[in-house]
């Protein structure tokens, strides 16, 4: 079974420009995050999908990202125009059906490897 | 403020000298805890869930622990293999998505 993929791997881009990140989750995961991690910080939980619907977006920085999940399936997240702040490592990872309901056993979020954003 | 603090912020180890990691927590409402690996250049692994004070769960050379206020990831007898950064973080009843990371410890087993 495919893992959770992301893309591209590396993306340097100039303060000003847009980027789009991609993230694939596992096939039939009806969840998908986002999380980034700055330099020399922890991961901070960026938003959810439960399908292509926003659960939580409450960690997106700010109206510069945008976060879509078109059917679904695939995310996207696109920063524009982007900052040097921005710079880091974008996470997505991806969960079966959480069962909130009640006091619910964690699905285990089954994470990518990652896009290291760099902003010149 | 809800938060998650790891300690020692790096620890080295000889081969076969078992240690522990430390996590403590303050944090309005525990959902859960839970103890991923990371590897350099990919993403979180994870390990394990924790719910409730007392509880322990097992997994190879791994063992973790929850209290109140903080967990313990026991290493026994590491290998080189061990070697990893090791992430705590906890799942609020305030939030079914958020899920809060400490910065996590980087482990070095030297054989």
């Amino acid at each position: 079974e495919a893992g959770v993929t992301q893309f591209p791997s590396h993306s340097v881009i100039e303060k000003g420009q847009t980027v789009t990140l991609r993230c694939d989750p596992i096939s039939g995961h009806d969840n998908l995050y986002w999380y980034r991690r700055v330099m020399g910080k922890e991961i901070k939980f960026l938003l959810h999908f439960v399908k292509e619907s926003k659960q939580d977006e409450s960690g997106m920085p700010n109206n510069r990202f945008l976060a879509e999940r078109t059917g679904g399936t695939y995310s996207t997240l696109k920063v524009q125009p982007a900052e040097l702040e921005d710079s880091g490592v974008y996470f997505c990872a991806s969960s079966q059906d959480q069962g909130l309901a009640g006091y619910s056993s964690y699905n285990e979020q089954f994470f990518g490897p990652g896009t290291r954003l760099t902003v010149l | 403020e809800d938060q998650v603090t790891q300690s020692p912020e790096a620890l080295r180890l000889q081969e076969g000298e078992s240690s522990s990691l430390n996590c403590s927590y303050t944090v309005s409402g525990l959902r859960g805890l839970f103890w991923y690996r990371q590897d350099p250049g990919k993403g979180p692994e994870f390990l394990f869930t924790l719910y409730s004070a007392g509880e322990e769960k097992e997994k190879e050379r791994l063992k973790a622990t929850l209290t109140k206020k903080e967990s313990f990831l026991h290493i026994t007898a590491p290998k080189p293999e061990d070697s990893a950064t090791y992430l705590c973080a906890v799942r609020l009843w305030s939030s079914a998505s958020k899920i809060i990371f400490g910065s996590g410890t980087r482990l070095s087993i030297r054989p």
